[in-house]
């Protein structure tokens, strides 16, 4: 079976410092992983995601996120973030050639401040 | 390219009364996930379909809640009869047949059950 911790249920910070949400994940069999984002209101869209290759894998807003998997882990950072980036953020895992589902993180909620 | 499209995008209704939330997957997509979220349990698997047939529903709360998918561009999900405690909002998601374990994800419907 396959399980996502995200430590950090709130995560608040200023306008332009950096942020890591941490994102540890256990299974068996090799996976894929994913960092979905939840604007206020909306549906999820995901961030960014790792299939295979390089371990680090960027969005087109910034985030960037490394696939670590001695350590079982995906964290997600961004080197300065903006009142936008305000929104939840779900670590997500599937198992390689699964017909299962996507196993979600219980999320962690970024606040920006300015 | 159209999205998933899930109507209502907003129901209010009296405890007792049937609810049907209804679902559009994107085109050739494959499986059909819907997803409950609320502030207590976070994001929830209620249950997921493969070309149609339904492959697990684990997480389907009782027998009140029931869902069908008669075609490839079409689920819904029933709820009879409602109680308060389902209020929270319902996610429906299709993932395309080439599994990536990627999930593509509607704006969601906010169910508020008096």
């Amino acid at each position: 079976a396959q399980s996502v911790t995200q430590l950090d249920s709130q995560v608040p910070v200023f306008e332009e410092a950096p942020v890591e949400l941490r994102c540890n994940y256990s299974s068996s069999v090799s996976v894929y992983l994913f960092w979905y984002v939840q604007y206020p209101n909306q549906g999820l869209q995901l961030l960014l995601k790792y299939l295979s290759g390089s371990t680090l894998v960027e969005s087109i807003n910034g985030f960037e996120a490394e696939f670590n998997k001695s350590q079982t882990s995906f964290h997600l950072r961004k080197p300065s973030v903006h009142i936008s980036d305000t929104a939840e953020y779900f670590c997500a895992v599937s198992s390689w050639g699964s017909q299962g589902n996507l196993i979600f993180g219980k999320g962690t909620k970024l606040s920006v401040k300015p | 390219d159209a999205g998933v499209i899930q109507s209502p995008r907003h129901e209010v209704t009296e405890m007792g009364q049937e609810v049907t939330l209804r679902c559009k997957p994107i085109s050739g997509h494959n499986s059909l996930f819907w997803y409950r979220q609320t502030m207590m349990r976070g994001l929830e698997l209620l249950i997921y379909f493969n070309n149609n047939v339904p492959i697990d529903d684990s997480g389907m709360p009782e027998d009140r809640f029931s869902a069908k998918m008669p075609n490839a561009s079409f689920s819904t999900l029933k709820i009879q009869p409602s109680e308060p405690r389902d209020s929270a909002v319902y996610f429906c998601a299709s993932r395309p047949s080439k599994n990536t374990g990627e999930l593509f994800f509607g704006e969601g419907s906010r169910l508020t059950v008096l």
